[in-house]
């Protein structure tokens, strides 16, 4: 594709309800991370595949947070029994090969996640 | 752990002139890349410009241009004859390449353009 999507681009949910947020990368790329950015914050660094394998998965901030990746391409990050410190964008970004220098993120425009 | 700090969470800059964004981060590597992003109300986070730490060479891109002081850690962002297309968050980020594989980002910046 043209670019990274990510769908939705705006999801409220309540308190304790599970939610998907979806990933499609730009076709081709390899590596997939997922950032997380609270209001007012910078990015959080979540989890990063390489192909379908998540060699770091260091920066989920708990384990109601999981992540997939199938067929090297679509990524969805789930979030199980969600709370109001789970409020944030949740970007995502893909890369040729692994990060580098030379081989920058593309990011998407990200999913704002309300949870009321 | 690394750091990114950005002291300025707000800078406002009269249209066509020149302004100055602020990073200092804190690492013991001696070889990294760092970034600077911007971040317009889409939220799409596009890379404005990078440095490899090994280049003593400060990057630039068309307006935009760094200071890069390897020993005093600081990487500052220089935007010349501002427009008002400039406006948006600028994030400021280390990555080591080597370690962890995450961007380290600072809080940002929020630029200003009055024109």
């Amino acid at each position: 594709g043209a670019g990274v999507s990510q769908s939705p681009s705006n999801k409220v949910t309540e308190k304790g309800k599970d939610v998907e947020l979806r990933c499609d990368p730009i076709s081709g790329h390899t590596a997939l991370y997922w950032y997380r950015q609270s209001l007012g914050q910078g990015l959080e660094f979540l989890i990063y595949f390489q192909g379908n394998s998540a060699p770091d998965k260091s920066g989920l901030p708990s384990d109601r947070f999981s992540a997939e990746r199938t067929g090297g391409s679509v990524s969805t990050l789930t979030i199980q029994r969600t709370q109001q410190e789970d409020s944030a964008v949740y970007l995502c970004a893909s890369s040729r090969d692994r990060h580098s220098y030379n081989s920058p993120l593309h990011f998407g425009n990200g999913t704002r996640l309300t949870v009321t | 752990a690394q750091t990114v700090t950005q002291s300025q969470p707000e800078m406002s800059v009269q249209e066509a002139e020149t302004v100055t964004l602020s990073c200092t981060y804190d690492t013991s590597e001696s070889d990294y890349y760092l970034f600077w992003y911007k971040q317009p109300p889409s939220r799409q986070m596009i890379l404005v410009i990078r440095q490899e730490a090994y280049k003593q060479q400060n990057a630039t891109e068309n307006r935009f241009s760094v200071n890069f002081q390897k020993a005093a850690k600081s990487f500052s962002l220089k935007i010349s004859d501002s427009q008002l297309g400039d406006a948006a968050m600028y994030f400021c980020a280390y990555y080591s390449g080597g370690g962890a594989d995450g961007l380290t980002f600072g809080k940002g910046t929020h630029l200003i353009i009055q024109p």
